[in-house]
């Protein structure tokens, strides 16, 4: 088991300039989560899907934020056009079932972006 | 609302020192309850869980049982080790939001 796979694993871009982030699930899950990592803010959950379909967004910050999920193996996250303010570490994970089992969800190592 | 307050850090403790990281919550519902860890570099892991009221989880020497009179989950470790050194979180998840909520994270720091 590969684990949830994310990449690129360090992002510096100028502001202004669109980054796009990209996550591979574990096989199998049907849901997939992307959080924000800050000092200030701590961990907040931007998006999670389940079977491929968006199902609470309340916490994307912006319209400069977008999130896509074309099929099961794959997600992006995109910001368009980036602040030096969304400067912090991504993370993607996956679940089966949230909450339950074993491993409730499956972390990524993070996308640390940083916008100049 | 839901809700997870973590006490703030950095801790900072001497090796075979006790841990204690306290955590409370807030929940319309009957939520799980867990703690996190985060190595540098890291995405974070499971380390403990608890389901229901009363539940003790545990792992790698570390407990932490579900309080649901005094709504905590304090995070506790017998003797720490310089491995120990990490962010931990603790969180909730709840069935009828179908999310994780977060605590801030503490730091842990443990010297030799």
């Amino acid at each position: 088991d590969a684990g949830v796979i994310q990449s690129p694993r360090h992002e510096v871009t100028e502001m202004g300039q669109e980054v796009t982030l990209r996550c591979k699930p574990i096989s199998g899950h049907d849901y997939l989560f992307w959080y924000r990592q800050t000092m200030m803010r701590g961990l907040e959950l931007l998006i999670y899907f389940n079977n491929n379909v968006p199902i609470d967004d309340s916490g994307m910050p912006e319209d400069r934020f977008s999130a896509k999920m074309p099929n099961a193996s794959f997600s992006t996250l995109k910001i368009q056009p980036s602040e030096p303010r969304d400067s912090a570490v991504y993370f993607c994970a996956s679940s089966l079932v949230p909450g339950q089992g074993d491993q409730p969800q499956h972390f990524g190592d993070g996308t640390r972006l940083s916008i100049l | 609302g839901n809700s997870v307050t973590q006490m703030e850090g950095p801790v900072t403790l001497s090796e075979e020192a006790f841990l204690t990281i306290n955590c409370t919550y807030t929940a319309t519902g009957y939520p799980s309850l867990f703690w996190y860890v985060q190595y540098p570099g890291e995405g974070l892991q499971l380390l403990l869980k608890a389901t229901k009221a009363d539940d003790k989880g545990s792992n790698k020497g570390f407990e932490a049982t579900y309080r649901k009179e005094t709504t905590s989950f304090h995070l506790e470790k017998g003797s720490v080790q310089v491995s120990d050194s990490a962010v931990y979180f603790c969180a909730l998840y709840e069935y009828n939001f179908n999310k994780f909520y977060f605590g801030s994270g503490t730091k842990l720091n443990v010297k030799p």
